[in-house]
């Protein structure tokens, strides 16, 4: 079945500092992919997504490639602020298939220091 | 604009006692979820809906019960509570109709705790 792989946290980074969050799946068919971010005490909110191969997503300084050879969506922002921290989630949905699902990752906290 | 609310917010209950949570959405979406959310475990989905009068099981669904009797609202209920229970739940909507290619909306999630 369809899946999301990310990497694990916690990732501690100090402000300016360039970020990666590697994210993996594993899908039938051509999903569309999403990260997701969790401020804490909130929901989730759509950070950015790609709905084809080779596209790009970006907000808010970050961005992630949809990558079908490597099957894979990491997020990267060139200089992290602490207002960054957080909880982000990587998620795939079956787009031709008839789940109508959303599958998350295990999610990567983000902590920023001054 | 309210978009997606759950109440309650927190709650405490004991084993072997019953709630029901309710999401509410007023976007007209057509989809709706409940995911819970552990730590290192990511979210789960335990039920959703693609449509007013239906539901579907999602990954973890044992020990819940859901109903959409009207679109905006869908219910999570817990009949016998136990401390496995003890969780954030989340629910979210989207409008759906041909897949998930655009943002899913969150409710601000509700924190129950089973004693």
């Amino acid at each position: 079945g369809n899946s999301v792989t990310q990497m694990e946290g916690p990732v501690t980074l100090s402000e300016e500092a360039f970020l990666t969050i590697n994210c993996t799946y594993t899908a039938t068919g051509y999903p569309s992919l999403f990260w997701y971010v969790q401020y804490p005490g909130e929901g989730l909110q759509l950070l950015l997504k790609a709905t084809k191969a080779d596209d790009k997503g970006s907000n808010k300084g970050f961005e992630a490639t949809y990558r079908k050879e490597t099957t894979s969506f990491h997020l990267e922002k060139g200089s992290v602020q602490v207002s960054d921290s957080a909880v982000y989630f990587c998620a795939l949905s079956d787009r031709g298939g008839a789940t109508n699902k959303l599958i998350f990752g295990t999610g990567t906290l983000l902590a920023v220091q001054p | 604009n309210a978009g997606v609310t759950q109440t309650p917010k927190f709650r405490v209950l004991k084993t072997g006692q019953s709630m029901t949570l309710l999401c509410a959405q007023d976007m007209n979406h057509e989809y709706m979820y409940w995911y819970r959310q552990d730590p290192g475990m990511g979210l789960r989905l335990i039920h959703y809906s693609v449509g007013e009068g239906t539901t579907a099981k999602g990954e973890v669904p044992d020990g819940y019960n859901v109903s959409r009797l009207k679109k905006q609202n869908f219910l999570l209920g817990l009949e016998s509570a136990a401390p496995s229970q003890t969780s954030v739940y989340f629910c979210a909507s989207i409008m759906g109709q041909g897949g998930i290619t655009g943002e899913l909306f969150f409710g601000e999630g509700s924190r129950l705790t089973v004693l």
